[in-house]
C-alpha cells in the first residue's frame, strides 16, 4: 500500500471491555512495530514482528496486552479488560527490514472511560 | 525509559531564522533517526543517521551525530510557519532488535 493505515482511527470503550487494534503495513515492509504514545510524551515500544514471528515482547504492558501477525502483513494488537490507563495512543511502524527507517500510521486513539 | 533526550524542551523563532535542537543518548546505537509530529497528525520521518556516519543532509535539513559524546543535533534552516511541530530523536541501541527508543520531544514554534 502506499502507506501503513491503521484501524480505527478513534475507539472508546468502557473499562472492563476488550479491543482490538488494526495495522495494515507498507506491502513490501518485513518489519511491524506497535508503540503507545501518552499526551506530551514519545512513543514507546511495546513489540515488534519479523514477519509472522514475535521476537520481542518486552514492551506489552501486561499480559492483557497481545499482538499477532498470522501471515507475515496485517497485524492487530489486543487489549483485554481494557483499564482505564490504556487510553493512549497506539502507533504502527513498519520498515523494510530490521535498522531501516521507520514509517508510522496514523495511530488508534483509545479512549477507556 | 526514554533514551534520548532532547533539548530545548521548547523553542519559539521567527520565519526564516535556523532552528538548531540536540538530542543526547546513553548506550551505544546503530541508528539515530528524528521525527516530525504536527498538532493531532501522524509521525513522519525525516531523516536517519547511522552510527559510522557524522553528518547527513536532506533538503533543509542537516544532521549530525557524534558517538563519542553521546549526541545528534537537528538543524532546519530558513524555517518556514509550516515546520511549526513536535520533534523527536529516536534511538536503535545496538542489540536492541531495532526497537526505537524516544525522547519526550522540543515543541518548535516558528513565527510567521
Amino acid at each position: 500500500g502506499a502507506g501503513v493505515s491503521q484501524s480505527p482511527r478513534y475507539k472508546v470503550t468502557k473499562r472492563g471491555q476488550d479491543v482490538t487494534l488494526r495495522c495494515d503495513p507498507i506491502s513490501s515492509h518485513a518489519t511491524l512495530y506497535w508503540y503507545q504514545q501518552a499526551l506530551g510524551q514519545g512513543p514507546e515500544f511495546l513489540t515488534y514482528f519479523n514477519y509472522e514471528a514475535q521476537p520481542d515482547k518486552s514492551g506489552l504492558p501486561s499480559d492483557r496486552f497481545s499482538a499477532e501477525r498470522p501471515e507475515g502483513s496485517i497485524s492487530t494488537l489486543t487489549i483485554q479488560r481494557t483499564e482505564q490507563r490504556d487510553s493512549a495512543m497506539y502507533r504502527c511502524a513498519s520498515s523494510l527490514a530490521g535498522q531501516d527507517e521507520q514509517f508510522f500510521g496514523p495511530g488508534t486513539r483509545l479512549t477507556v472511560l | 525509559s526514554q533514551q534520548g533526550e532532547e533539548d530545548p524542551q521548547a523553542l519559539s523563532i521567527q520565519e526564516g531564522e535556523n532552528a538548531t535542537m540536540n538530542c543526547s543518548y546513553k548506550t551505544s546505537i546503530n541508528n539515530l533517526q528524528w521525527y516530525r509530529q504536527n498538532s493531532g497528525r501522524g509521525l513522519v520521518h525525516l531523516i536517519l543517521i547511522r552510527s559510522n556516519e557524522r553528518e547527513k543532509h536532506s533538503g533543509r535539513l542537516r544532521v549530525t551525530l557524534d558517538t563519542s559524546k553521546k549526541s545528534s543535533s537537528l538543524l532546519i534552516t530558513a524555517s518556514r510557519a509550516a515546520d511549526t511541530a513536535s520533534y523527536f530523536c529516536a534511538t536503535d541501541a545496538t542489540g536492541a532488535n531495532s526497537k526505537l527508543t524516544f525522547g519526550k520531544g522540543i515543541t518548535l514554534s516558528v513565527r510567521p
